[in-house]
């Protein structure tokens, strides 16, 4: 059974900061990994995916990692602002069974201080 | 543009009401999925669909019930409420099988008296 784990569950940054955020999984056999934002009350909002066949995507200040072999991914934040604070969460789909059997982590819950 | 609609976004119940949580998404995904939400557990699925007429369980599916006569609409059947059924519900839905981003709705906060 797929496990995916976010270490470490809540980090607090100061402005400006450039920060990583991590996601573990036990099945190399995926077919793409996600990473969300969700805030308060709300639902999740999608910020990358990477297909399998990737190393890497970027969009503005965020770029995404993936090392499928060791079972990893990283979120980079550059330049982080107070706006950046929200719980992120890791997802992975698998390679076989279905394309809605998501797999998510716990999340990190960042905070980005004045 | 809508996206993914989920209503109410809030609801209390007794022990042993049934209720039913609304989904419906203006983007004509095939594929939509329920999920609930729990503290230091991420994200379950209950019930997904990959289309109109066709349904599946997910990994928690026990005391919930699901059907898709639309593409646009999947509807979440709670039969007979319990307190462990506490917790926060998403939507979600998605293009096709391909490699395309999960969209979500806000949620339905849901508490079990």
């Amino acid at each position: 059974k797929q496990e995916v784990t976010q270490i470490p569950a809540a980090l607090s940054v100061p402005e400006g900061e450039n920060l990583v955020l991590n996601c573990s999984f036990t099945d190399s056999a995926i077919y793409n990994l996600q990473w969300f934002r969700q805030d308060p009350g709300k639902g999740l909002t999608s910020l990358l995916l990477i297909q399998s066949s990737q190393r890497e995507q970027t969009s503005g200040r965020l770029n995404a990692s993936l090392d499928k072999s060791s079972g990893r991914s990283t979120l980079y934040i550059a330049a982080s602002q107070p706006g950046d604070s929200a719980t992120y969460l890791c997802a992975v789909r698998p390679l076989e069974g279905g394309g809605n059997k998501l797999t998510f982590g716990t999340g990190t819950q960042l905070k980005v201080e004045l | 543009n809508a996206g993914v609609t989920q209503t109410p976004k809030f609801q209390v119940l007794k022990t042993g009401q049934s209720m039913t949580l609304q989904c419906a998404q203006d983007m004509n995904h095939e594929y939509m999925s329920w999920y609930r939400q729990d503290p230091g557990m991420g994200l379950r699925l209950i019930h997904y669909s990959v289309g109109a007429g066709i349904t599946d369980q997910g990994e928690v599916p026990n005391g919930y019930n699901v059907s898709r006569s639309t593409t646009e609409d999947f509807p979440l059947r709670l039969l007979s409420a319990a307190p462990s059924q506490t917790s926060v519900y998403f939507c979600a839905s998605r293009r096709d099988s391909s490699n395309q981003p999960q969209h979500f709705g806000d949620g339905t906060r849901l508490s079990i008296l």
